[in-house]
């Protein structure tokens, strides 16, 4: 069975810290998808990244980066100089790699950034 | 407009009530889902349908039942409701012809059942 472990529920920064959010991720697959998504306030969920099994490579997006570890499962999120905007629930999900591409989501972090 | 449409958005009703919420999507996937979030609980898988004449269950089906009425739509019922069902219930559709690319989420619709 798939499991993802998001073991951070709350984070309080403020505006400028560099933060990470956690993500540790169980799977029988070889090959596997993870994601992050983030859902700010208003409540929709907005898809953020998507990264293969294969591919172990960090990705940066502006001020967004991603830090995957198949040696210790985990698939973390670097905020670097977070904004009061930041602030959202960030769920990372786990897919496998077979036809039906059913997510399994992590219980998601409550980042809030202060001004 | 949204790709993927939720109505209602919100919604109080009574306990035993039958509910019904509705998807509709503009983006031709043919895989469609339902979600729903429980505060701390992430988002749990209730139902899921990847064609027309194809229904499947989540982890979390007990009480549910899922109508996919055309491609581009699929409601979720709840046949008669209870408060825990209280919660907020999104649709999502992706895209088979290109394994494992990401579910695009609907608004959610808040449901509340008192």
């Amino acid at each position: 069975a798939q499991k993802v472990t998001q073991a951070q529920t709350e984070i309080s920064v403020v505006e400028k810290e560099d933060v990470t959010l956690d993500c540790v991720y169980e799977t029988r697959d070889t090959t596997y998808y993870l994601f992050w998504y983030k859902q700010p306030p208003s409540g929709e969920l907005v898809f953020l990244i998507r990264r293969n099994s294969f591919d172990e490579q960090n990705e940066i997006s502006g001020r967004y980066s991603w830090n995957f570890q198949k040696s210790t499962s985990s698939f973390n999120f670097t905020i670097t100089a977070s904004q009061v905007v930041d602030s959202a629930v960030y769920f990372c999900a786990l897919s496998d790699g077979g036809a039906n591409s059913k997510l399994t989501f992590g219980k998601g972090i409550t980042l809030s950034v202060r001004p | 407009d949204a790709d993927v449409t939720q109505t209602p958005r919100n919604r109080i009703t009574k306990t035993g009530k039958r509910i019904m919420l509705e998807c509709s999507q503009t983006k031709g996937h043919d895989r469609m889902y339902w979600y729903r979030q429980d505060p701390g609980l992430g988002l749990r898988l209730i139902y899921y349908s990847f064609d027309v004449k194809d229904i499947n269950k989540g982890e979390i089906s007990d009480g549910y039942s899922v109508s996919r009425q055309a491609q581009a739509k699929f409601s979720l019922s709840l046949e008669s409701a209870i408060p825990n069902q209280t919660a907020l219930y999104f649709c999502a559709t992706s895209d088979s012809d290109r394994v494992n690319q990401p579910q695009h989420f609907g608004d959610g619709t808040r449901l509340s059942i008192l």
